[in-house]
């Protein structure tokens, strides 16, 4: 099985800043990687898939970047609105696994 | 608009079992796989199962494997899970989502779940 790790966990900043979420992944899954939005008590939003492709509608600050085992998530100007959990998730082969997630809180 | 509607969770003791429906509508439900992915409370996200557009493909995290059932019927527009032999680390919100049709196992559209609790 291939394993996410997600980093760091919580991460705390301002509107405006510049955020930047890894994922490692324990073998090369090549670019089969997605990034997803969590708000609380709600469902998860697609924002990236095949590791830097943005999904419709998502807004540009949002960009991925990478491949084999190692890839980020960047905001480029956090907003308001992006405060959320975020997940990675690969789906290389059969089996699909998910990061353990990046909580991105106000500073 | 794509809608995706989970339900059938509850309360089940452990051991039991319980059978989870979702209702699609807003595309053409037999062109797409479909895939269930669980919260534990507090925690992050988790694959369950996905099940090809005919049925033909079918795969479960090892975690379910041999206890969970998915299955679905084209003609209703529904998916559902089958869930055996449940235990307190089945609890969690169970979400249906869809697979994209542009990018292997990605969901792109997600319902709201539907809760699933094991206890005595």
């Amino acid at each position: 099985d291939i394993q996410m790790t997600q980093s760091p966990s919580t991460l705390s900043a301002s509107v405006g800043d510049r955020v930047t979420i890894t994922c490692r992944a324990s073998q090369s899954i090549s670019t089969w990687l997605a990034w997803y939005q969590q708000k609380p008590g709600k469902a998860p939003k697609l924002l990236i898939y095949e590791a830097s492709r943005l999904e419709s509608g998502v807004p540009s600050r949002f960009s991925g970047t990478g491949s084999g085992t190692e890839f980020t998530l960047t905001i480029s100007s956090l907003q308001p609105d992006d405060f959320a959990t975020y997940y990675c998730q690969q789906y290389n082969g059969y089996f699909v696994s998910f990061g353990g997630g990046t909580k991105v809180e106000s500073k | 608009q794509v809608q995706l509607v989970e339900s059938g969770g509850g309360l089940v003791k452990p051991g039991g079992s319980l059978r989870l429906s979702c209702a699609a509508s807003g595309f053409t439900f037999s062109d797409y796989y479909m895939i269930w992915i669980r919260q534990a409370p507090g925690k992050g996200l988790e694959w369950v199962s996905y099940i090809s557009s005919s049925s033909t493909t079918i795969k479960y995290a090892d975690s379910v494997k041999g206890r969970f059932t998915i299955s679905r019927d084209n003609a209703k527009n529904s998916l559902y899970l089958q869930m055996n032999s449940l235990g307190a680390e089945d609890t969690a919100l169970y979400y249906c989502a869809r697979v994209s049709g542009y990018s292997g196992y990605v969901a792109d559209y997600w319902g709201q779940g539907t809760l699933v609790t094991v206890s005595s």
